[in-house]
């Protein structure tokens, strides 16, 4: 069964930082390409980054350029998202998902982890 | 970008009653070379994360009920949920992953009538 379980959310001041985590089961991590999705609250989804199965390959939206990085542990089967210089519009659930490429639906998602970034 | 849009934004449904959700992207997500339109729909029950219902527009995920199917080619795509049951009240979203970055529709709530 596949299970993806992200941790690491919280509450953080502006500018302040916080590094997510996705563990991941029930699957060969390292032949998915995984990503991060938010979804502010009462908001649809936004696409937040992705890597490749290697960890070569790393993508990012717009809003998150500069800010964010993704990576990967494959010998852990754990997803990374180091978040810095957080705003207040960074605040959302945050899940990590995969997909068999990077231009593919999502197979799977975790539960998500809420980072609230407020004074 | 490519920006997806739902209609309704909401729907209420009579139980075994039929529901119909639109999608419009603002841009083709049909790929000629392989005759696949890159869209998907995802079930949002409340509190839970999304859930895989459809890809290629048209498949359905493993261990999704047939009365969910789905329609449409290039810019135009449609849900339907026939025989609306009690654990189908959700927020579906459409998503395209024809080009980045992916995106999403605002979603459309579906409740019982």
């Amino acid at each position: 069964e596949v299970q993806l379980l992200e941790s690491g959310g919280g509450l953080v001041q502006p500018g302040g930082s916080l590094r997510l985590s996705c563990s991941a089961s029930g699957f060969t991590f390292s032949s998915y390409v995984m990503s991060w999705v938010r979804q502010a609250p009462g908001k649809s989804l936004e696409w937040v980054s992705g890597i490749s199965g290697s960890g070569a390959g790393t993508y990012y939206a717009d809003s998150v350029k500069g800010r964010f990085t993704i990576s990967r542990d494959n010998s852990k089967n754990t997803l990374y998202l180091q978040m810095n210089s957080l705003r207040a519009e960074d605040t959302a659930t945050y899940y990590c998902a995969n997909s068999g490429e990077l231009y593919n639906h999502y197979d799977y998602w975790g539960q998500g982890t809420l980072v609230t970034v407020s004074s | 970008d490519i920006v997806m849009t739902q209609s309704p934004d909401s729907l209420a449904v009579s139980l075994g009653e039929r529901a119909t959700i639109n999608c419009k992207s603002s841009q083709s997500v049909f790929y000629s070379s392989n005759n696949k339109n890159y869209l998907a729909w995802y079930q949002q029950q409340p509190g839970q994360p999304p859930k895989l219902l459809l890809y290629w527009a048209s498949t359905r995920e493993s261990g999704v009920p047939d009365r969910f199917s789905g329609s449409g080619s290039g810019t135009d795509f449609t849900l339907t949920i026939n025989g609306l049951q009690a654990e189908d009240v959700a927020v579906y979203y459409c998503q395209q992953y024809y080009d980045s970055p992916l995106t999403f529709g605002p979603g459309t709530k579906v409740d019982i009538k």
